[in-house]
């Protein structure tokens, strides 16, 4: 079993409707939770960045990590076609320096 | 700064070839990670500097993998006797460290990559 588990779609979409992406994970050591896009033959680009459990927004984005379940979910509000990229979550432990990605979720979102 | 530089971009090589690629890392970044990413997977991390010390190396990094980082500026990471299971992008990423007050950043910054295919 993975440590982290992402769903790789892919996820298609019309233009306006509200994206969720979810991870699950099985290491009760991450603390640092991160979210980023990355397009076609780009580097991954940080979206989102979260301590510990709770939410956070970032404009049309929504960030949320619930520990108890290691569930995390990124939302994302009026889903425009720039939105289309493969979705990737990350995480980290307390202390540590290594980041483990989940396989990442193409979205799609269609004009 | 225009942020994290990685070259070359493409490399083609045979098997067997050695390959060496760089990375410029955001200048006031003193953290610089290396990764590699295949088709429909996320990135694996390889390496670690904190200033020129390499501070831990993933098992993925055979004996045929080397990394360095002279003077804690840019980084090379070169592949001894390329095989063809090493085709995928390299992923370069550096991050500030620890801040005054401010615990340590996890965000990473990436470059583009390069993506190496091994024929």
């Amino acid at each position: 079993q993975k440590e982290v588990e992402q769903d790789p779609g892919p996820l298609s979409v019309p233009e306006g409707a509200i994206v969720s992406l979810n991870c699950t994970y099985s290491n009760s050591a991450f603390q640092y939770f991160m979210w980023y896009r990355q397009y076609s033959r780009k580097g991954p680009e940080l979206l989102m960045y979260t301590y510990s459990s709770g939410n956070k927004e970032d404009g049309r984005f929504t960030a949320q990590v619930d520990k108890s379940s290691k569930y995390i979910s990124l939302f994302i509000r009026d889903s425009q076609p720039s939105d289309s990229a493969t979705y990737l979550c990350a995480m980290s432990g307390t202390g540590g320096f290594k980041t483990i990605f989940g396989a990442g979720t193409r979205l799609f979102v269609k004009a | 700064d225009t942020g994290v530089s990685q070259n070359p971009r493409h490399k083609i090589t045979k098997r067997g070839q050695n390959v060496t690629f760089r990375c410029d890392p955001i200048s006031e970044h003193n953290r610089l990670y290396w990764y590699r990413q295949t088709l429909g997977q996320g990135p694996e991390f390889l390496t670690y500097f904190q200033n020129e010390a390499q501070l831990e190396k993933s098992r993925l990094l055979s004996d045929r993998f080397s990394a360095e980082r002279p003077k804690g500026s840019f980084s090379t990471l070169e592949i001894q006797r390329t095989e063809q299971g090493d085709s995928a992008m390299y992923l370069c990423a550096s991050t500030p460290g620890k801040k005054a007050g401010q615990g340590l950043d996890y965000g990473y910054t990436f470059g583009s990559g390069t993506r190496l295919t091994v024929v």
